[in-house]
């Protein structure tokens, strides 16, 4: 399966401020998805990221608050814009196993984000 | 809209102990499911995948089971160890219109094996 790199592993950021993630894949893949993990919390889908074209939002994120790029096949960002303590979760980015096989989703090591 | 339910949503048991994981879902037309685990303030590790026309997967002490029509897949542990100590995360996929693929997550069952 892929190996995925996601920077940083966490960090401590005022309010109003913004933090970019990055998420680095070992091997070209076409789609590339980001969740959310609110504290006790199940992860949600934030938006599904294509090479080439705007990312997918699900209901409830927009893309004024969580911009992401995709320049090419194995990188991908998500910033959180204009942080409120309500942002405060667990990050992870994803990759679709439909590139490599039926091998099942990949995450990365996750990004725990604490806005005070 | 797929719902996916985890019982119980903890558990506690002692060392050696053999234990089922219990997950189901609403809408049984599904891809495949995933079972993951999940360390404090980590990332997800892939523990197995099911392919919807699959019935279990085994891999080492543990046994995943699924079944497709009434919307259960269930994770067994044998033996289980300290190590196993974790919240274990059931996904299913679907294919929805357009090409859009996405896991839809239940709530985990945090697992704690006491020495």
């Amino acid at each position: 399966s892929a190996v995925i790199s996601q920077k940083p592993s966490r960090d401590i950021c005022q309010r109003g401020t913004s933090l970019t993630i990055q998420c680095q894949v070992d091997s070209q893949v076409t789609m590339m998805f980001w969740y959310r993990q609110q504290p006790g919390q199940s992860l949600t889908l934030i938006a599904t990221a294509n090479q080439g074209s705007e990312a997918t939002y699900e209901s409830g994120f927009v893309i004024d608050k969580f911009p992401i790029s995709r320049p090419n096949l194995t990188f991908s960002t998500l910033t959180v814009s204009n942080m409120s303590p309500e942002d405060s979760s667990i990050y992870l980015c994803s990759v679709d196993p439909a590139d490599r096989g039926n091998y099942g989703y990949t995450f990365g090591s996750g990004t725990r984000l604490t806005v005070v | 809209k797929q719902e996916v339910t985890q019982i119980p949503a903890a558990l506690s048991v002692p060392e050696g102990e053999n234990l089922v994981l219990n997950c189901s879902f609403t809408d049984s037309a599904i891809y495949n499911l995933q079972w993951f685990r999940q360390d404090p303030g980590k990332g997800l590790t892939s523990l197995l995948l099911i392919q919807s026309s699959q019935r279990e997967q085994t891999s080492g002490r543990l046994n995943a089971s699924l079944d497709k029509s009434s919307g259960r897949s269930t994770l067994y542990i044998a033996a289980s160890q300290p190590g196993d100590s974790a919240t274990y995360l059931c996904a299913v996929r679907n294919l929805f219109q357009g090409g859009s693929e996405k896991l839809v997550f239940g709530k985990g069952t945090k697992l704690t094996v006491n020495p």
